[in-house]
């Protein structure tokens, strides 16, 4: 199984500041890698797939960067309503797996 | 809008089956992409148990080592996971969901609420 690893595990910040949130594979997944975040009993909801391709509806001040092994997620100008854990998936090669996440605090 | 809802016990015991239904509607399954079961254990992280597409293939997570059996339902407009021999360490909140695209490893864009399974006696 292709392992996903988050940094850092949890993150705090303040609104309109810049975070980056990085996800590394154990092996190379070409740019198949997709963000979703989490808010406390909620679903997930996907932010960016394809490494930089931004959902429907997702603010841009979210963007994603990467390819092979290591990707970031960058969240810039901060608001309110960004908080939550955020989760790297990889899906290039099964089973998908999913990293540890990553609490944001605002 | 997709809408997805599963139901299903929220209490089984050890050693018994899990049996989750999830319900779609505002997209008939038939029409494409594949449909996915993900489970939250109580403060940990994701885990994809497997998908399914409305012809019956399917893909399975080998961790769970045969224990579970995903189906689908077109004439309802559902499908549903079968997880044996359930164990303490099956605690947790079952997603059904959608992937983006037509292809079966893509991510998922439509969530259900989730259903939160608890395995005691």
């Amino acid at each position: 199984d292709i392992q996903m690893t988050q940094s850092p595990s949890s993150v705090s910040a303040s609104v309109g500041d810049r975070v980056t949130i990085t996800c590394r594979a154990s092996q190379g997944i070409n740019r198949w890698l997709a963000w979703y975040q989490q808010k406390p009993g909620l679903a997930p909801r996907l932010l960016i797939y394809a490494a930089y391709t931004l959902q429907s509806g997702v603010p841009s001040r979210f963007s994603g960067s990467g390819s092979g092994t290591d990707f970031t997620l960058t969240i810039t100008r901060l608001q309110p309503e960004d908080f939550g854990t955020f989760y790297c998936q990889q899906t290039d090669t099964f089973p998908i797996t999913f990293g540890q996440g990553t609490r944001l605090d605002i | 809008q997709v809408h997805l809802q599963e139901s299903g016990p929220g209490l089984v015991k050890p050693s018994e089956t899990l049996s989750l239904i999830c319900s779609v509607s505002g997209y008939s399954l038939t029409s494409g992409y594949y449909w996915g079961w993900i489970r939250q254990p109580p403060g940990k992280g994701l885990e994809w148990l497997g998908s399914i597409y409305h012809n019956g293939d399917t893909d399975y997570n080998p961790s769970l080592k045969s224990r579970v059996t995903i189906s689908v339902d077109t004439s309802n407009n559902q499908f549903s996971l079968k997880l044996v021999s359930l164990t303490a360490a099956d605690t947790a909140v079952y997603y059904c969901a959608r992937t983006l695209d037509f292809t079966s490893s893509a991510p998922f864009d439509f969530w259900g609420q989730g259903v939160r399974v608890t395995v005691s006696s």
